[in-house]
Order: C-alpha cells, then structure tokens, then sequence
C-alpha cells in the first residue's frame, strides 16, 4: 500500500498561498493522487486529484513531480474558511484507500 | 441535490445491542463505502462495495457487517455493539463509469455511542 506522510499541521494567514506537500515513495503505476478537505463535524470533501504534472481546478491546485514521490497542493489566497483537515491519498483501488492523519491548517486573520 | 444521505445522524447504544446505519446516494454512482473516524484520527475503511452485488473488506471490518441492498443503498450493521465501535461513520459513493479512483462523496456521517 502506498503510504503518504504528510506535515501534522500548518499555519498561515488570510491572504497568503499555502502549500502542503505529500510524501508518497512507494506510489505505484496506477496510482492517483486525491487530496480531501474536511472540516469539523463534516465528512471529507474532494479538493482535486492528479496523476502526473500540474492539475488546477476552481479553488486549488496540484503539483506532481516526474517521479510521482510527493505532491504538493496549492491553495491561493487563503481565507478563514480554508481552516480545516487537508488529507493526502495515493490508490488505484478501493482496497488500497488509506486517509491518514492529515494536515491541520490554521488561517488567522 | 441530496448527494449522499446517512441515517441516523445520532445514536447511543448499550453494549451488546445490534444496529443498522443506512446510507443511500441519488448520484447513480457504482461504488459505496463505509468508514469509521475516531477522534483526532484520519478515516479508515470498513467495508466497501465496487458495484452492486459485491461486497469486500477493508481495513478495520472486524465487528461490522454490510449489505449492497441495490444500487442506491448500502447498510452497515453492527450484530453486537462493543464500546471501542464508538466513532463517527461516514458513507461514501464514487464512480459513475465505474473506475475505482474516482473521487468519492461523502454524507454527514452518524455519530455512534456505545455505553
């Protein structure tokens, strides 16, 4: 299974861009890599996913190196309401799905 | 747009009883999930379901039965409710083409006590 590691918390502030990069040496060749947002009380909710190079959706984007070993998600210009849980996976499959602790971001004002 | 929906949203048990969480998605999508999140942890995987008439264990599935009752539906069922089942469960659907990568929708979740 590929296991992500993944920073335990961040900090920034409203305005900024956050990055927060995910560890995933042993991807394999059909893995994707899907990043979730969750906020308290809430279940996950998809942010952006990728395979190779650089993906960009309406609120994030995905950056993924050559070798596919890490990611590294991109949020532009934070706001208070970025505050939340951000997890990393790596899998092609149902069975090999594994969340993780994730990455608890802090936006102050 | 219901999206995913979990019922009940609450619920305490006493040890030993037995229980259903129901999940139904309106998003015709092929794959379901169960997962349980303790405090402070990430989510792990109970059960899941590639497509109707399937079902498959993940990473946590001691204790847990589930059921692909069609399509729509897909039910978790605790036979014999032990106080380390306590958690916050969460139903996910993906996939309307049918590849397992797809991103998944997750409801509200049922928050479960168990005395």
């Amino acid at each position: 299974l590929a296991k992500t590691t993944q920073p335990i918390s961040m900090d920034s502030y409203e305005g900024q861009e956050v990055n927060i990069t995910c560890s995933h040496n042993n991807i394999a060749t059909n893995d994707y890599i899907t990043w979730y947002q969750q906020f308290p009380s809430q279940g996950p909710r998809f942010i952006i996913q990728g395979y190779k190079t650089k993906v960009t959706n309406e609120v994030a984007s995905l950056f993924i190196p050559a070798d596919r070993k890490s990611s590294t998600l991109s949020l532009p210009r934070v706001s208070l309401s970025d505050t939340a849980v951000y997890y990393c996976l790596v899998y092609s499959s149902a069975s090999k799905i594994i969340f993780g602790s994730g990455t608890r971001l802090s936006i102050r004002p | 747009n219901a999206g995913v929906t979990q019922t009940p949203k609450f619920q305490v048990l006493k040890t030993g009883q037995s229980m259903t969480l129901q999940c139904a998605q309106d998003m015709n999508h092929n794959s379901m999930y169960w997962y349980r999140q303790d405090p402070g942890m990430g989510l792990r995987l109970i059960y899941y379901s590639a497509s109707e008439g399937t079902t498959d264990k993940g990473e946590v599935p001691n204790g847990y039965n589930v059921s692909r009752l069609n399509k729509r539906e897909f039910s978790l069922r605790l036979e014999s409710a032990a106080p380390s089942q306590t958690s916050v469960y969460f139903c996910a659907s993906s996939g309307i083409s049918g590849y397992s990568n797809q991103p998944q929708h997750f409801g509200d979740g049922t928050r479960l006590s168990i005395l």
